[in-house]
């Protein structure tokens, strides 16, 4: 256990709908950042905040949003889902020095 | 130019072989280098944290940054059947910053 929580593990929902992923970091982490990763695709940045603050983003869609809670939880939306959305998403953390640790992702299948 | 240049590999090697996986990069400023092992779909886990120049060795793993190339490599001695995975590098400007990420590369440790 890598002290990352991500849920759902797997999630399986149509084209068109919306969907929340959740992830808590680890304790005392005040970074999270949001990853995708599709098939044979590296790691691609989505956002990142701080302390509940937006720090930096990457390539996030407009259809795509998060945010970071005062309890320092993260949520990533994905709405109007496509079928290309269908991928591997990872939360990771990360104390002020030092590197991330990874969640073990939320499998998304859009169908 | 992307930031982060991995050779994707495959690389093949017998049980015992010395592995050496490279990463170029081109933004002068990264100085907070990683290293990740990511087995099949998993949540990435940090193998190695580096800042600057120089090595660093953990166990059966050397890290190895040359700022002056641009250039970072990681060293697998006595290579096992379990390394088999894909080993991703990462880096940074700032610690708490977005750390960007190679491709990955594919290794395969035949017994």
């Amino acid at each position: 256990d890598s002290g990352v929580t991500q849920t759902p593990k797997h999630l399986i929902t149509a084209t068109g709908q919306r969907v929340t992923l959740r992830c808590s970091p680890r304790s005392g982490d005040l970074s999270v950042y949001w990853y995708q990763q599709s098939l044979d695709q590296g790691l691609q940045f989505l956002i990142q905040y701080y302390n509940g603050e937006e720090r930096a983003k990457g390539n996030i869609l407009e259809r795509f949003s998060a945010q970071q809670f005062p309890d320092l939880h993260s949520e990533l939306n994905l709405s109007s889902l496509e079928l290309g959305d269908s991928a591997l998403y990872f939360c990771a953390s990360s104390p002020p020095v030092g590197g991330y640790t990874f969640g073990s992702g939320t499998r998304l299948t859009v169908v | 130019q992307k930031e982060v240049e991995q050779d994707p590999g495959p690389l093949s090697v017998p049980e015992g072989a010395i592995v050496s996986l490279n990463c170029t990069y081109s933004n002068s400023a990264f100085q907070y280098f990683m290293w990740y092992r990511q087995y099949s779909r998993k949540g990435p886990e940090l193998l190695m944290y580096t800042y600057s120049s120089g090595n660093k060795e953990d166990g059966r793993f050397t890290a190895q940054v040359d700022k002056s190339s641009k250039y970072i490599s990681l060293f697998i001695r006595d290579s096992q059947p379990s390394d088999s995975a894909t080993y991703l590098c990462a880096m940074s400007a700032n610690t708490g910053n977005q750390f960007y990420f190679g491709t990955g590369t594919s290794l395969t440790v035949i017994p």
